[in-house]
This record gives structure tokens, C-alpha cells and sequence, in this order.
């Protein structure tokens, strides 16, 4: 069964200190993987997918599937990126295709 | 103009009642889902419909029943509401094919049952 594991459900950094959100997953297949943030009592935005190797509002995103994570960073936060950070799991095949299996979720908050 | 548009946003009923939530999408997407968000902020798949077709459903209670009249709507009936139905749910849609290039949510239903 696939599953993705956010080991910190809190993080509090310091406006202009880096960031690192952690994001482990296990999963049988070939792994397809997102970020996606959720500001206050609004949806789900799609933050980084790791096919694209984009870097969205400064964060990136790598994929090591040797230690199966994928890991979210920006090397300088700023107040505005305070929301709830989810990585997510998309299944590629079999009875449950195109399921997103969350993470617990991170709350990241950005003190000035 | 919303992608993927929910009704209502929020809704408060006693426990008992049957209430539904719509949802509708204008991405042409072919695939939509339910998702609950507890009060943990935990989040879960439902339900997912790919062409008007239940394709996941996973071990959600009997009073949930999914409807999607057509490719562009899925609609959330639940029946004999309890307390522990009280969440956010999210409606979602993307490709099928392509949905290694993301899913788009909508903005969410808030129910509270009492």
C-alpha cells in the first residue's frame, strides 16, 4: 500500500531563513509526487509536481527514490509562505489509479 | 471563472438529515473525486469518478452516495448525518491520462452537524 509520511506536523522559521519540509513515501511503483499548499480556509493550490522540476515561489523540490523523499525547500522564507504544506502521492496503476494519497500535512509558519 | 466550483460552502444541519453537496468542473477533465479533510486537516480520497464511471471507492460508510450525472459534475449525497461526518470536503478533477501533471481542487464545503 502506498503511503507518505510528514514527519512535522509544525515548523516555525524565521522570516529570510531556510526551509525544509520533509516529505517521505513508500510506494511499489514508480512514484509520482506533489506539493500542494493550502493558505488559510482555501483550497488545495498544486505547488510543485516532480515531473516538471519547476521551482515555484522559490521552492523546490527533488526526488531521491533511494531514500524515497522528496523533500520541499526554499533557502529564504518569507511571511507570505505561512500555510499548510501537504506532499502527495499519486498511484500510476492498478485497482486505485490516479488516487493522491496525502501526507499528514505541515504547518509552516514564517515569523518576521 | 472557477475551475472547479462547489456548493454550498458551508452548510450546518442537525444530525439526522440528509443534505447534498454539488460540484462541478470546467476544465473538461475527464476524472473527479471527493475528498474529506478531518479536523486534523487530514486528508483522504472518497470517492473518484472517471467518466461518469465509480472507479475508487474507498470503505466509505453506505450513507455516502457518490453522483456524477455527467463528466463535468459529481455530486455528494449522505444520508442519516452523524457527527463525525462534520469536515471539509473537497471536490478535485483532472485527466486521467495526465494526472502526473496535477489535480485542481475546489474551494471546499464546511459541514457542521449538531
Amino acid at each position: 500500500a502506498q503511503r507518505v509520511t510528514q514527519p512535522e506536523k509544525l515548523l516555525s522559521v524565521f522570516k529570510g531563513a531556510p526551509v525544509e519540509l520533509k516529505c517521505n513515501y513508500s510506494y511499489s511503483g514508480s512514484p509520482e509526487l506533489f506539493w500542494y499548499v493550502q493558505y488559510s480556509r482555501q483550497r488545495l493550490q498544486l505547488l510543485l509536481r516532480h515531473i516538471s522540476r519547476e521551482s515555484i515561489k522559490g521552492f523546490t523540490a527533488d526526488l531521491n527514490k533511494g531514500e524515497t523523499s522528496f523533500h520541499l525547500k526554499k533557502p529564504f522564507a518569507q511571511e507570505e509562505d505561512s500555510a499548510m504544506y501537504y506532499c502527495a502521492l499519486r498511484n500510476a496503476g492498478g485497482t486505485s489509479y490516479g488516487k493522491l494519497t496525502f501526507g499528514q500535512g505541515t504547518i509552516l509558519t514564517v515569523h518576521p | 471563472d472557477t475551475a472547479v466550483s462547489q456548493t454550498p460552502k458551508y452548510l450546518v444541519t442537525q444530525m439526522g438529515n440528509d443534505k447534498s453537496i454539488k460540484c462541478e468542473q470546467n476544465l473538461g477533465h475527464d476524472t473527479m473525486y471527493w475528498y474529506k479533510q478531518d479536523s486534523k486537516k487530514f486528508l483522504k480520497i472518497m470517492f473518484s469518478y472517471n467518466n461518469k464511471e465509480l472507479i475508487i471507492n474507498e470503505t466509505v460508510p453506505n450513507r455516502f452516495s457518490p453522483k456524477s450525472p455527467d463528466k463535468a459534475h459529481l455530486n455528494l449525497h449522505i444520508n442519516s448525518l452523524e457527527l463525525g461526518d462534520s469536515a471539509v470536503y473537497f471536490c478535485a478533477s483532472t485527466f486521467a491520462v495526465t494526472g502526473h501533471h496535477g489535480y485542481t481542487f475546489g474551494s471546499g464545503t464546511r459541514l457542521t452537524v449538531v
